[in-house]
């Protein structure tokens, strides 16, 4: 199993351009989430999925879009980018809280991307 | 508002040693997690804690639960180089997220 995968790595935006993070699980997992790590920080929640064409938002939600089309895929959309959203971006994923088979009751995370905006 | 407080966030201690990392939360929780990230790397969980008196161990690290005192404790014995890292704790919110802690940045010096 691949796990979660995020796609880019690393990326250089200008001000003012779009880009989209990608982030595909293949465990099957019903909840997947977008965290941002700014340096020295903790990880504040974007925005978050309980399932296919089901999203909310999280604490820091402005300048983003995302969208649950499939179990697997949770891209995250930047419109406009700015300096304040240079950071580290985390995708995760979870499987069910009840212990039923299969269950992870922790995230699963991809390894990151890291945005610079200049 | 759930709130998650480490202390301390930055540690330094001498190989060999032990110390004690706290994280205490503001609301009603019975999920902990502990987390640890190298420098420029995602996060490894550590830990899971699932109910008020939960004990895990996992070589030097000794993890804790106190769903009572809304504390949990993540213990470090005979520190060794390896385990510098930062370390997160997390609690599970009602909207099936987990809020984080700041984190507490480790360096195990020789």
């Amino acid at each position: 199993n691949a796990g979660v995968t995020q796609t880019p790595k690393f990326r250089i935006l200008k001000i003012g351009q779009s880009m989209t993070l990608q982030c595909t699980q293949d465990m099957n997992h019903n909840y997947m989430y977008w965290y941002r790590q700014d340096p020295g920080m903790g990880l504040k929640l974007i925005y978050y999925s309980v399932g296919a064409g089901i999203t909310d938002k999280g604490e820091v939600p402005n300048g983003y879009n995302v969208s649950r089309s499939t179990t697997e895929d949770f891209p995250l959309r930047l419109e406009l980018a700015a300096p304040s959203q240079t950071s580290v971006y985390f995708c995760a994923s979870r499987g069910p809280k009840d212990g039923s088979p299969g269950g992870n009751y922790g995230y699963t995370f991809g390894s990151g991307t890291r945005l610079t905006v200049v | 508002e759930l709130k998650v407080e480490q202390n301390p966030l930055f540690l330094s201690m001498q190989e060999g040693k032990n110390y004690t990392i706290y994280c205490n939360y503001s609301t009603t929780s019975d999920r902990l997690y502990w987390y640890r990230q190298d420098p420029g790397k995602s996060l490894e969980s550590l830990f899971v804690l699932l109910s008020n008196g939960a004990v895990k161990q996992e070589g030097r690290l000794m993890a804790s639960l106190d769903t009572k005192a809304r504390l949990s404790t993540l213990h470090i014995t005979a520190a060794v180089h390896d385990l510098s890292a930062t370390y997160f704790c997390a609690v599970d919110r009602s909207n099936n997220d987990m809020r984080f802690g700041a984190g507490t940045r480790l360096t195990v010096k020789p």
